[in-house]
């Protein structure tokens, strides 16, 4: 099982300000067929996930261009280039180039 | 517009079984793979189960930790995505979200059904 570790549990965040989450699997995420499936989903409190960025860097429909995807093989980072209000709650990276599929922990993001 | 509906959500007792329903709309749900993925209270996401298209085999995989214990399944005629849940334990407690892979994995998710197993 591959396992998602992400860093930091907790983030108080600026607004206005950056911010950046990581996350690092335990092997190569990289698929037999060349894709790399690393996600980033977020979640505030009470509602569903939502999906942010597939493939290590590519935004999903409708995601601010605030928000981009970066990394390579087992370490990706999340970054936020301006964090608006609306960005509280927990980001979750997972994977899903090898079954069983597996998230990372969650970074739980706060507004200091 | 893309909307997936669970149900089935309930209170049940440990060893007992319930089968969670998701009702998808929107999308022509015979062509795309679907999970369920669930969340225990307070807790992270736990990738529960996968179920291909049938074009694809209609090939199911399954967590270890209900593997044996739960089946994914699909109704290609109703547009409805199944999990039949047996031999519920305590730490199967959690809401239960159907998840869509439509252009990407886990793109559309269902506001989720709570399952409590508890005496």
């Amino acid at each position: 099982e591959i396992v998602m570790t992400q860093t930091p549990l907790s983030s108080p965040v600026t607004l206005g300000q950056p911010a950046s989450f990581s996350c690092r699997s335990s092997q190569n995420l990289v698929h037999s067929d060349g894709n790399t499936y690393l996600s980033w989903l977020h979640q505030r409190p009470g509602q569903p996930p939502r999906l942010l960025i597939y493939k290590i860097s590519n935004r999903w429909s409708g995601v601010p261009d605030r928000f981009s995807g970066s990394g390579a093989g087992t370490d990706f980072t999340l970054k936020i280039s301006r964090v608006e209000a609306e960005d509280v709650g927990v980001y979750y990276c997972m994977q899903a180039t090898q079954f069983p599929w597996t998230f990372g922990q969650g970074t739980k993001v706060e507004i200091k | 517009e893309v909307q997936l509906l669970e149900s089935g959500g309930d209170l049940v007792q440990p060893g007992g079984s319930l089968r969670l329903s998701c009702a998808a709309s929107g999308f022509t749900f015979s062509r795309y793979t679907m999970n369920w993925v669930r969340q225990a209270p307070g807790k992270g996401l736990d990738w529960v189960s996968t179920i291909s298209d049938r074009g694809n085999g209609a090939n199911t995989h399954y967590a270890d930790s209900v593997k044996g214990r739960f089946t994914i399944s699909r109704d290609d005629s109703e547009s409805t995505l199944y999990l039949q849940m047996n031999s519920l334990r305590a730490e199967d407690t959690a809401v239960y979200y159907c998840v869509s892979r439509l252009a990407h994995h886990f793109d559309y998710w269902g506001q989720g059904a709570l399952v409590t197993v508890s005496s």
